[in-house]
């Protein structure tokens, strides 16, 4: 199975910052991985495939970059709405995994 | 626009088995491009993938699920379904349905959830 390690697990911000969550992957899996955001007693919602691609509805704030084994997720300016649990996952190969998320919690 | 609905008992007995359904609405679990998925998340846990099915009735489990699970499509209903037997209290989780991408560039991803409903193994 491919490991998914996320780092930080969380993270103090304060609106209008720059947060950057980095997610990597124990072997290579070239671009395909997913960003999830997931806001308490709800469900995720993808917010990046692909490593880079946004999915429609999503914010330009939010970007996606990296391939092989190292990503990074980057919200441009948090807003008030971005307080919440990020996840990636692999959708490289089978069995589907997923990082043990990032708390993005306020200052 | 395409939904999903989770149903199902709330509280299982351990050792017992546990049942789900999700219902699709807003589009066809025929389609040869989609595939359904089941995902859990434990208490203050993270996201764990059940298993995937697809087209008519192939699937891929969790190998650490695998000797305990069954999906299943129900195409006259639009629905498929999750058996999980021998329930302890670490099946303890709110379970998700969700549409994965069968194609690139959505190949693997789960981009439309079901609310989520949650499943207590307790005697």
């Amino acid at each position: 199975d491919i490991q998914m390690t996320q780092s930080p697990s969380s993270v103090s911000a304060s609106v209008g910052d720059r947060v950057t969550i980095t997610c990597r992957a124990s072997q290579g899996i070239r671009s395909w991985l997913a960003w999830y955001q997931q806001k308490p007693g709800k469900a995720p919602k993808l917010l990046i495939y692909v490593a880079s691609s946004l999915q429609s509805g999503v914010p330009s704030r939010f970007g996606g970059s990296g391939s092989g084994t190292d990503f990074t997720l980057t919200i441009s300016s948090l807003q008030p709405e971005d307080f919440a649990t990020y996840y990636c996952q692999q959708a490289y190969s089978l069995p589907l995994t997923f990082g043990g998320g990032t708390k993005v919690e306020i200052k | 626009q395409l939904q999903l609905q989770e149903s199902g008992p709330g509280l299982v007995k351990p050792s017992e088995t546990l049942s789900l359904t999700c219902a699709v609405s807003g589009g066809s679990i025929s389609s040869t491009t989609d595939y359904w998925g089941w995902i859990r998340q434990p208490p203050e846990k993270g996201l764990e993938w059940i298993g995937t099915i697809y087209d008519r009735g192939n699937t891929y489990y969790n190998p650490s699920l695998e000797s305990r699970v069954t999906i299943l499509l129900h195409t006259s209903k639009n629905q498929f379904s999750l058996n999980l037997s021998s329930v302890t209290a670490a099946d303890t989780a709110v379970y998700y349905c969700a549409r994965v991408g069968g194609t690139p560039p959505l190949r693997y991803v789960m981009d439309v959830w079901g609310q989520g409903t949650t499943v207590t193994v307790s005697s």
